[in-house]
């Protein structure tokens, strides 16, 4: 019940176009949704988070998508640039964001 | 800007010693976590450090496994005797409350190699 769910594993996107991941969890105590982006050879850094009470947020060229009664929540990478390339990782918490339970992971390559 | 700081960036130890991973979180936060990373896997959490006592821990952070805040700054983890499977990249994280919505710190990692 603690899991959270990502897809897909790799995605190959052209410059400029939109790149969409996905994850799904099954705790419904969960109240806290970020994602972060990783470069190889460093730590996880905060990109973007929501709380269940809104249905989007958007933060520049990215927005999470959030559907509570589906338990599903999605990043969205509008105009995709090759510095994109990264590995994102969803996450989800409870108790105002204490423990972190992260998804497997997306690699992303945006292609010139 | 503040940053979470680990030491060292890579550690190789033999099966069976003792390792302590080291971090330096940013100096006016107040809880801090230890995560892990297997190659290609996803990041798991260990364990969760606040008022100098453990307030959560993962099912992975057995009696092999030990947190520490020595003194005012640095923030360890010890592997008592380490397995090959314990190879991996080690995170530590920071945060300055656990208000709503609170950004987690992540240092740059340590990777673990066990031979």
């Amino acid at each position: 019940q603690q899991q959270v769910k990502q897809s897909p594993q790799s995605l190959i996107v052209q410059k400029g176009g939109i790149s969409i991941i996905n994850c799904a969890y099954e705790n419904t105590a969960f109240d806290y949704f970020p994602w972060y982006q990783q470069f190889p050879g460093k730590g996880p850094a905060l990109l973007i988070a929501i709380r269940p009470d809104v249905s989007e947020k958007k933060e520049g060229r990215f927005t999470i998508s959030f559907n509570k009664s589906a338990k599903q929540f999605s990043l969205h990478i509008m105009d995709s640039q090759p510095g994109d390339s990264a590995t994102y990782f969803c996450a989800a918490s409870s108790n105002a964001g204490n423990m972190l339970t992260f998804g497997g992971g997306t690699r992303l390559m945006v292609k010139p | 800007e503040p940053e979470v700081t680990q030491t060292p960036s890579h550690q190789v130890t033999q099966m069976g010693q003792e390792v302590i991973l080291r971090c330096v979180p940013i100096s006016n936060h107040l809880y801090f976590y230890w995560y892990r990373q297997i190659l290609g896997q996803k990041v798991e959490f260990l364990v969760s450090f606040y008022n100098n006592e453990i307030s959560e821990k993962s099912e992975i952070f057995d009696d092999q496994f030990s947190v520490e805040r020595p003194d005012g700054s640095n923030f360890t983890l010890k592997i008592r005797s380490t397995k090959l499977e314990d190879s991996a990249m080690y995170f530590c994280a920071s945060r300055p409350n656990q208000g709503a919505s609170t950004e987690a710190f992540f240092g740059q990692g340590t990777r673990l190699t066990v031979v």
